[in-house]
This record gives C-alpha cells, sequence and structure tokens, in this order.
C-alpha cells in the first residue's frame, strides 16, 4: 500500500471508446501526475498539477485529458485512442515541488487499446 | 538523451553474488531517488539521498549520492531473486526542481 491508488488496475477500450483513470492519494500531498511508461521505453511525464493548477502538459495529445477537482484526485479522460497509446499509465504523488521532493507512484493502470 | 544515464542496461547475476548499479548525469541534482519495479506494477520508493557524499544502508541495499551531486549507486550484496525487477533513478535538478527518470537497469537474479 503506497497511499496512492489507481482503478482500474487493467482497461481494454476499442478506438471509439470513452474511459477514464482514476487516481486518489492519501498522503495530504499538494501536486499529482500522470506518467506514461510504454515497454522499452524510459518513463514518459504527461502532466502534472500543483495546488489543482496544470504546470505542465508535456505535448500529450488532446485525446488525453486530465482533470484534478481537488488536491487528493486526479483523472485522465481518454478518448479516441490509437493503438499505439496502449500501455502502462501511473498516477504518483508529492508535496509541493521544491527542493528535495520526492514522488510516490501509485500500481498503475494498464491501458489496452483495441 | 537522457538527463541521467543509468548502467549497465542489463544485469544478469547468480543467487548470493554482488552487484552494483550506477545512475550519472552532468547536471547537479538537489535530491536524488531510487525506485524497484516490478513487472505490472508501479515503481516502488527505496531510498531518496539529499546530501553530497551521503551514504544509506537499507539492508543489503547500500546507495550513495556523490560528492558532487551529479551521481549515484545502488549495491546489493549477496543478492536473492526477491531483488529482481527495474531499478529506477530519479533526480530533481538543482534549480528549476524539475524530476528526471533514467531508463532504468533490468537485474535479474537466478536461483
Amino acid at each position: 500500500e503506497t497511499g496512492v491508488t489507481q482503478t482500474p488496475r487493467h482497461l481494454v477500450m476499442g478506438m471509439t471508446n470513452k474511459k477514464s483513470l482514476k487516481c486518489e492519494q492519501h498522503l495530504g500531498h499538494n501536486a499529482m501526475y500522470w506518467y506514461k511508461q510504454s515497454a522499452k521505453k524510459p518513463l514518459e511525464l504527461m502532466f502534472v498539477y500543483s495546488l489543482e493548477e496544470r504546470v505542465e502538459n508535456n505535448s500529450v495529445p488532446s485525446r488525453f485529458s486530465p482533470e484534478c477537482p481537488n488536491s487528493s484526485h486526479l483523472f485522465l479522460h481518454l478518448h479516441t485512442l490509437q493503438p499505439e497509446d496502449s500501455a502502462l499509465y501511473l498516477c504518483a504523488s508529492s508535496l509541493r515541488r521544491d527542493r528535495g521532493y520526492t514522488i510516490y507512484f501509485g500500481e498503475g493502470s494498464w491501458l489496452t487499446v483495441v | 538523451t537522457q538527463l541521467l544515464e543509468q548502467s549497465p542496461q542489463f544485469l544478469s547475476i547468480q543467487e548470493g553474488e554482488n552487484l552494483t548499479v550506477y545512475c550519472n548525469s552532468s547536471s547537479v541534482f538537489s535530491s536524488l531517488q531510487w525506485y524497484r519495479q516490478e513487472p505490472g506494477e508501479g515503481p516502488v520508493l527505496l531510498v531518496t539521498v539529499v546530501t553530497g557524499g551521503e551514504v544509506k544502508k537499507l539492508k543489503r541495499l547500500t546507495f550513495q549520492f556523490g560528492d558532487a551531486r551529479k551521481d549515484s549507486s545502488l549495491h546489493i550484496t549477496a543478492a536473492q531473486p526477491g531483488d529482481t525487477g527495474l531499478y529506477l533513478c530519479a533526480g530533481v535538478t538543482e534549480g528549476d526542481y524539475k524530476l528526471s527518470f533514467g531508463a532504468g537497469t533490468t537485474v535479474t537474479v537466478r536461483a
């Protein structure tokens, strides 16, 4: 139990579907992150929210849409995805992003786009 | 080009042997973390180091932060099959406070 919970753990969706990934942190953190991890590629930072405000968006296609309604919850809304979007999506959280912060990951959501 | 270079990329050893994984950069970090990730799971934090020259021990794992805060190493003594996994280093760069990850080292410990 890392204090960061992701649901669902596994998701299979068609290219025309709309689905959402959910993340909840119980660590009292105020920054939350979405990362993408594909086979044989390094972790890719997608979005960062700090104090519920999006502070980073690393050229992610608009078919991925994040939402952070409060400091404990983060969503990733998915629509019209492509097969190459199949990957492990990791949520993480940390205290405010200043000197020496550490991020804690959830267990990940395996996404398969068919 | 990765900000943090990890080596080796793959490491396969026999149970009971020792191993060292390296994480190097030309940038200075205000903190550096090591994570272990098992297949299908999220990375689990092993340690955070913040002081140049710092050495931390976690049972059979020894972590060292370089004096100049540009590199780090992870040493495992008497490796066990349970140590198998992907080891990731991550660092927060001084000044912009951005977190970067290395590409990881896949460690396999054979029984």
